[in-house]
């Protein structure tokens, strides 16, 4: 079984600091994601990367930044944490090249409140 | 830009009944659809992928059909379980997948 696995499940974090959210896949998948997930607007794109030191951003990456060095390793930053960015993080990957026609294995979420 | 519309309010059934789910969508069709099942406190968990050139997919009790010319899927679980009580994502796979907001399903004793 494919296993997604997130540093933390809760993170309290005061406004201006700067935040790491470390997800590791363990089935050496091509594609890597990091979602929020908010009340009423579901899950919403910050970053993917489709291979070792890649990245593209996704619908909302502004105040985000990711690094990827390793294929099994995908972190997302908060360069300076504000309290709009209090959310549910949420890490997945992906096997087959391009994100149309696969399936995705999500992490069990990193909920941050940011104060 | 694309809208995906599932229903904001709880479905509420009783169990041995068939939960349908909606999930509609505006403009194009994407290539594929895709159903994901998400606990309170985790991540989303994928349950069944939809061409769009099938109309039905089934997988044990699950059944998802996808209409491009109404721009919906329905859901359904058969005999449903409490077990089932969750909620339910639609994603649509473009260049990326975008994920509606979900419907919370209960399912009753």
């Amino acid at each position: 079984d494919v296993k997604v696995t997130q540093s933390s499940r809760y993170l309290v974090k005061r406004t201006g600091e700067k935040v790491f959210l470390e997800c590791v896949q363990d089935m050496d998948h091509e594609n890597m994601f990091w979602y929020r997930q908010d009340p009423g607007l579901g899950l919403r794109l910050i970053y993917f990367s489709y291979d070792v030191k890649m990245k593209e951003k996704g619908d909302i990456p502004e105040g985000y930044s990711v690094s990827r060095e390793k294929k099994e390793r995908f972190s997302l930053i908060l360069e300076s944490a504000s309290t709009n960015q209090t959310s549910m993080y949420l890490c997945a990957s992906s096997l087959t090249p391009g994100q149309a026609r696969s399936e995705q294995y999500f992490g069990p979420g990193t909920r941050l409140t940011v104060t | 830009s694309q809208k995906i519309e599932q229903n904001s309010e709880a479905l509420n059934i009783q169990e041995g009944k068939t939960a349908t789910l909606t999930c509609n969508y505006t403009n194009y069709s994407p290539a594929y659809l895709q159903w994901y099942r998400q606990d309170p406190g985790r991540g989303p968990v994928f349950l069944l992928l939809i061409r769009e050139n099938e109309k039905e997919k089934r997988k044990e009790r699950l059944k998802v059909t996808f209409d491009t010319t109404l721009k919906q899927s329905l859901f359904h679980i058969t005999a449903s379980q409490p077990a089932d009580s969750a909620t339910y994502l639609c994603a649509l796979s473009y260049n990326k997948l975008i994920f509606g907001a979900g419907t919370r399903l209960a399912v009753h004793p």
